[in-house]
């Protein structure tokens, strides 16, 4: 069956390091794909999606790409902050339901 | 955005008794609402969805005598664990959703703690 696969975490870094969140997934057709955050205290709100191959999704400094060919969506910033601390999860839809990776926390040290 | 809001967000039970988590689209029309669970340290499981004025469509392995999902109005959906156990202690997150497979709005969950 379909599935997303992410880099476990903790993952934590300094302010202003570079962040990448690793996410492959598995699946049949061509799905959409999404990163959901979850801050402390908070429910999920979506970060940023991408519907077909080559789109790249963008929000709040965050990008991530969708390649078909190594069926990847991985997560990017150039400069995190300490607010960026939060769950990140990878998803796909495969027939109108979200399949979920893990979710990988990540922790912004100043 | 939209804002989806459940009630409540921390709820301690005896084992055997009945609880009743809520949730609630406030500025929107939810034609469909998704209920999950998600354990520590784990990804969200889905357990169910619902369209507004039908039956649940249960997950495989969601006992639905058990986790009983209602979603009367096109604002309000609820989810009732029946005689619950320890073992139902969990967090439980509901999503909505305006269309078929329109942008996902979350509720900032409910944890039960069952003793």
């Amino acid at each position: 069956g379909d599935s997303v696969t992410q880099m476990e975490g903790p993952v934590t870094l300094s302010e202003e390091a570079f962040l990448t969140i690793n996410c492959t997934y598995t699946a049949t057709g061509y799905p959409s794909l999404f990163w959901y955050v979850q801050y402390p205290g908070e429910g999920l709100q979506l970060l940023l999606k991408a519907t077909k191959a080559d789109d790249k999704g963008s929000n709040k400094g965050f990008e991530a790409t969708y390649r078909k060919e190594t069926t990847s969506f991985h997560l990017e910033k150039g400069s995190v902050q300490v607010s960026d601390s939060a769950v990140y999860f990878c998803a796909l839809e495969s027939n109108y339901q979200l399949i979920w990776g893990a979710g990988t926390k990540l922790i912004i040290k100043p | 955005g939209a804002v989806v809001s459940q009630h409540p967000s921390w709820v301690i039970c005896k084992s055997g008794t009945s609880v009743k988590i809520e949730c609630r689209s406030l500025d929107f029309q939810a034609t469909t609402m998704f209920w999950y669970r998600q354990f520590p340290k784990q990804s969200l499981m889905l357990m169910a969805t619902s369209n507004e004025g039908s039956k649940a469509t249960y997950e495989q392995g969601v006992e639905k005598d058990k986790f009983l999902i209602n979603h009367a109005s096109l604002t309000l959906s609820t989810l009732t664990v029946t005689s619950a156990h320890p073992e139902d202690s969990s967090f439980y997150i509901c999503s909505a959703t305006t269309a078929p497979f329109g942008e996902l709005f979350f509720g900032e969950g409910s944890r039960l703690t069952v003793l």
